[in-house]
């Protein structure tokens, strides 16, 4: 099946750092990538949907400037935590999804990159 | 709106029971639907997936059928085992968004030996 892998899957930092955490398709070219956050024991929360080539479209109370997200190329997409405090300490889990033969709209997700801010 | 509801758990059963996990949802004309599967400290993976009515979806042993009529998609497994303890999603696609699915809130499962 389609794979999808993220990076880092482990990050510790220091609060009023920005955390960078990449999202790639290797066997597809994934026209939409969303990113999703889980808090423990919780459901995925969708936090942006982004389509390759245009701005990412955030969903409702998600900050735009805090969580910033780029999908230059139909592989790879970016989800950039700025200025990191701790309440942004959590699970971060992208998806994508694209035309190839036999899809039927599921979404491959990567592995989901565990934030943790001091 | 669309929205798609599991049966709360957590769920505990032992080795070699019976398990079924609830879902329904609501939504305009005929999602795909889909159950994930999330194992402690990892991504989601498919597990298995129905696009049309009456469609069953298998995968591990475990079994889905969507039902149209009573808009559900029980998810089912004959016997489990412990490495079936995870963290299972409902979810149905469609919408405007290609590829955006809605969630259930997740239902976790136990398995002892």
């Amino acid at each position: 099946g389609a794979v999808v892998s993220q990076h880092p899957s482990w990050v510790i930092c220091k609060s009023g750092t920005s955390v960078k955490i990449e999202c790639r398709s290797l066997d597809f070219q994934a026209t939409t990538m969303f990113w999703y956050r889980q808090f423990p024991k919780q459901s995925l929360m969708l936090m942006a949907t982004s389509n390759e080539g245009s701005k990412a479209t955030y969903e409702q109370g998600v900050e735009k400037d805090k969580f910033l997200i780029n999908h230059a190329s139909l592989t790879l997409s970016t989800l950039t935590v700025t200025s990191a405090h701790p309440e942004d300490s959590s699970f971060y889990i992208c998806s994508a999804s694209g035309m190839r033969e036999g899809y039927t709209g599921e979404l491959f997700f990567g592995e989901g990159s565990r934030l943790t801010v001091l | 709106g669309d929205s798609v509801t599991q049966m709360e758990g957590p769920v505990t059963l032992s080795e070699e029971a019976f398990l079924t996990i609830n879902c329904t949802y609501t939504a305009t004309g005929y999602p795909s639907l889909f159950w994930y599967v999330q194992y402690p400290g990892e991504g989601l993976q498919l597990l298995l997936k129905a696009t049309k009515a009456d469609d069953k979806g298998s995968n591990k042993g475990f079994e889905a059928t969507y039902r149209k009529e009573t808009t559900s998609f029980h998810l089912e497994k004959g016997s489990v085992q412990v490495s079936d303890s995870a963290v299972y999603f409902c979810a149905k696609g469609g919408g405007t968004s290609y590829g955006k699915l809605t969630f259930g809130q997740g239902t976790i499962l136990t398995v002892h030996p």
